[in-house]
């Protein structure tokens, strides 16, 4: 059964440290993976797309990773900052389907 | 920046009746996507649609629902005749391309089912 499963479920960190984020998926056959920034009551919001032969991609302060081995994915949020506080959805893409298969997501609080 | 635009924002309804969800895709995006997302559950895929056809939908999307471009820009999800259970926050999603594309999501309609 394709699966997206997403760690920690809740992350309290302060302003200006960093902290990461860990996507595990059984998903197949693997097409791409996806981390969405979603703040509450709102649509989510495209942060980076990996497809299987891209290990790291950097959309400024965050850091995605992709072990296509593993089947691990991770991403890295450097200095945060109060607005990142949200939910980080991990999704994959399975071969030609037209649909995405979602993480749980983390809920990132950011305190002053 | 382009963007998916949802209207309502929030609908409150009654059980029994019927409500329509719209979306305004982003103007050279050719697939359309509806998504709901339970209050602290998972996204789940609902439909895709291309070409003025679905392409793709999940066991949700039973015969309550349905999907259209009733003008060739305003798409459109119905829902028949809703349950308590369909009470969620809808997403309208569009791609350029399809799946291997970024998908842009408009902000989303609350349903209320009463």
């Amino acid at each position: 059964k394709n699966q997206v499963e997403q760690s920690p479920q809740s992350l309290i960190i302060l302003e200006g440290k960093n902290c990461t984020l860990q996507c595990n998926y059984t998903v197949s056959p693997f097409s791409n993976l996806r981390w969405y920034k979603q703040d509450t009551g709102r649509g989510p919001v495209s942060l980076t797309i990996m497809t299987f032969s891209e290990n790291t991609k950097s959309n400024g302060r965050y850091t995605a990773t992709l072990d296509a081995d593993t089947k691990q994915s991770s991403l890295h949020i450097t200095a945060s900052q109060l607005s990142d506080s949200a939910s980080y959805i991990c999704v994959v893409s399975a071969g030609n389907n037209r649909k995405l298969i979602w993480g749980l997501g983390t809920s990132l609080a950011v305190n002053p | 920046e382009p963007e998916v635009t949802q209207t309502p924002s929030h609908q409150v309804t009654q059980m029994g009746q019927e409500v329509i969800l719209r979306c305004v895709p982003i103007s050279n995006h050719l697939y359309f996507y509806w998504y709901r997302q339970i209050l602290g559950q998972k996204v789940e895929f609902l439909v895709s649609f291309y070409n003025n056809e679905i392409s793709e939908k999940s066991e949700i999307f039973d015969d309550q629902f349905s999907v259209e471009r009733p003008d060739g820009s305003n798409f459109t999800l119905k829902i028949r005749s809703t349950k308590l259970e369909d009470s969620a926050m809808y997403f309208c999603a569009t791609t350029q391309q399809g799946a291997f594309t970024e998908a842009f999501f408009g902000q989303g309609t609350r349903l209320t089912v009463v």
